[in-house]
């Protein structure tokens, strides 16, 4: 059973351009989380999705940013014009069917993105 | 809102002795769950160890164990007869239930094994 994948797992861009981020879950899993981790620091939550729906963008900011998790298909975590301060470690997670005793994430090995 | 903090941001301890990772969080909920996570070079997230709230009895997994303090806000996490390929970050995280079960994560403890 493959774990969650993650690609590219080095992604450098200029500022300006975009990047795109894919996360595929384990198999099974409907569940995608998207974590940001600066350098030094801890992650930070940044959005919650299922199929086809957005369920908590929270920690997402309002600009630049979007993320999908289409029917078919990896998620995508995609940013837009990109800054040296969206320089970081995108990690995703994908976790079973929420429940009450089924709270586990299982984490993707991350995508380093350097903006120069 | 829930905060988790980790006090030590670097611990080194000689192979094969024991370490103690510490890590205090703040909530006002009583349901609640709490896990280690490991961040070796790699950068792999490697779930290490959970703990449910509502259990007295402090989870252990091989070489790996917590001291689950929920009056006092407390989830420490020991290792046992420590070995090089402990060497990593580790991070507490806090999750609440019927939150969309986001993960809170502390700033993280480098642990160093030397040989």
């Amino acid at each position: 059973n493959a774990g969650v994948m993650q690609n590219p797992r080095h992604l450098v861009r200029r500022r300006g351009q975009e990047a795109r981020l894919r996360c595929s879950p384990m198999k099974g899993h409907s569940h995608v989380y998207w974590y940001r981790q600066l350098p030094e620091e801890g992650l930070k939550f940044m959005v919650y999705l299922q199929k086809e729906n957005i369920i908590d963008e929270s920690g997402m900011p309002k600009e630049r940013f979007s993320a999908e998790f289409p029917k078919e298909g990896p998620s995508i975590l995609r940013i837009q014009q990109v800054v040296r301060g969206d320089s970081a470690a995108y990690f995703c997670a994908s976790s079973p069917r929420a429940g009450v005793w089924i709270n586990e994430q299982y984490f993707g090995p991350g995508t380093r993105l350097t903006v120069t | 809102a829930q905060t988790v903090t980790q006090s030590q941001p670097e611990m080194s301890v000689q192979e094969a002795e024991t370490v103690t990772l510490s890590c205090t969080y703040d909530t006002s909920e009583n349901n609640y769950y709490l896990f280690w996570y490991k961040q070796p070079p790699s950068r792999q997230m490697i779930l290490v160890i959970r703990q449910e709230a509502y259990k007295q009895q402090n989870a252990t997994e091989n070489r790996f164990s917590v001291n689950f303090q929920k009056a006092a806000k407390s989830f420490s996490l020991k290792i046992s007869d420590s070995q090089l390929g402990d060497t990593a970050m580790y991070f507490c995280a806090f999750m609440k239930p019927l939150s969309n079960y986001q993960l809170i994560w502390g700033a993280g403890t480098k642990l160093i094994i030397k040989p």
